[in-house]
């Protein structure tokens, strides 16, 4: 298994500003991948952050919205810039662990973001 | 493109009942499938199923891979109140590469 943290676990923010989650996963992993919860759906995929490079978004999703680090092999930051109501989401960090027979993806705690 | 279906959406059941969840997946290069069960926030992991045929079992839990005709099922015997959460099927390709989520099954669980 992997263990993830992340923080913070909670936030309530002002519309118009910008908060900066934060995952730190045990040990080394190539790439980190971002979702997105909104209340009621499913997981959607934001982007795969991977450590000396850029990151790569999924359609309908942009780096000036979602500026995202990864500095080294154990941690990545999601910023949610310029925020609106509608970014109100469960934001999760998650890493793929290969193992047992094949690759299991693991998730962080998760971090309850709600804008007013 | 490559998708997970999950049903039924939703399901609601008493305590003491059995359920079955159903997960069916076009995924190309699909190598595993996976279960997860989410409470609150984060999914936590259940199971992986790599091979058809073979039954994986924790507790009240089971589940089975058909990979002829692209489905697996989860079932939960002996429901309890713990039980109720949004179960999601994913299907993992090779690589370094996220999973292709299903919406989930959310399963309320009364007593």
């Amino acid at each position: 298994s992997a263990v993830i943290s992340q923080k913070p676990s909670r936030d309530i923010c002002q519309r118009g500003t910008s908060l900066t989650i934060q995952c730190q996963v045990d040990s080394q992993v190539t790439m980190m991948f971002w979702y997105r919860q909104q209340p009621g759906q499913s997981l959607t995929l934001i982007a795969t952050a991977n450590q000396g490079s850029e990151a790569t978004y999924e359609s309908g999703f942009v780096i000036d919205k979602f500026p995202i680090s990864r500095p080294n092999l154990t941690f990545s930051t999601l910023t949610v810039s310029n925020m609106s109501p509608e970014d109100s989401s469960i934001y999760l960090c998650s890493v793929v662990r290969t193992g047992g027979g094949g690759d299991t993806q693991y998730f962080g705690p998760g971090t309850r973001l709600t804008v007013l | 493109e490559d998708k997970v279906v999950q049903s039924p959406l939703s399901l609601v059941v008493h305590e003491g009942d059995t359920v079955t969840l159903n997960c069916s997946y076009e995924v190309t290069n699909f190598r595993s499938l996976l279960w997860y069960k989410q409470e609150k926030k984060a999914p936590t992991f259940l199971f992986m199923l790599t091979s058809s045929g073979i039954e994986k079992k924790s507790g009240r839990l089971s589940s089975i891979l058909d990979k002829k005709e692209l489905f697996s099922i989860l079932n939960i015997t002996a429901t309890q109140t713990g039980d109720s959460a949004v179960y999601l099927c994913a299907a993992a390709r090779p690589g370094n590469t996220p999973l292709v989520f299903g919406k989930g099954t959310r399963l309320s669980v009364i007593a």
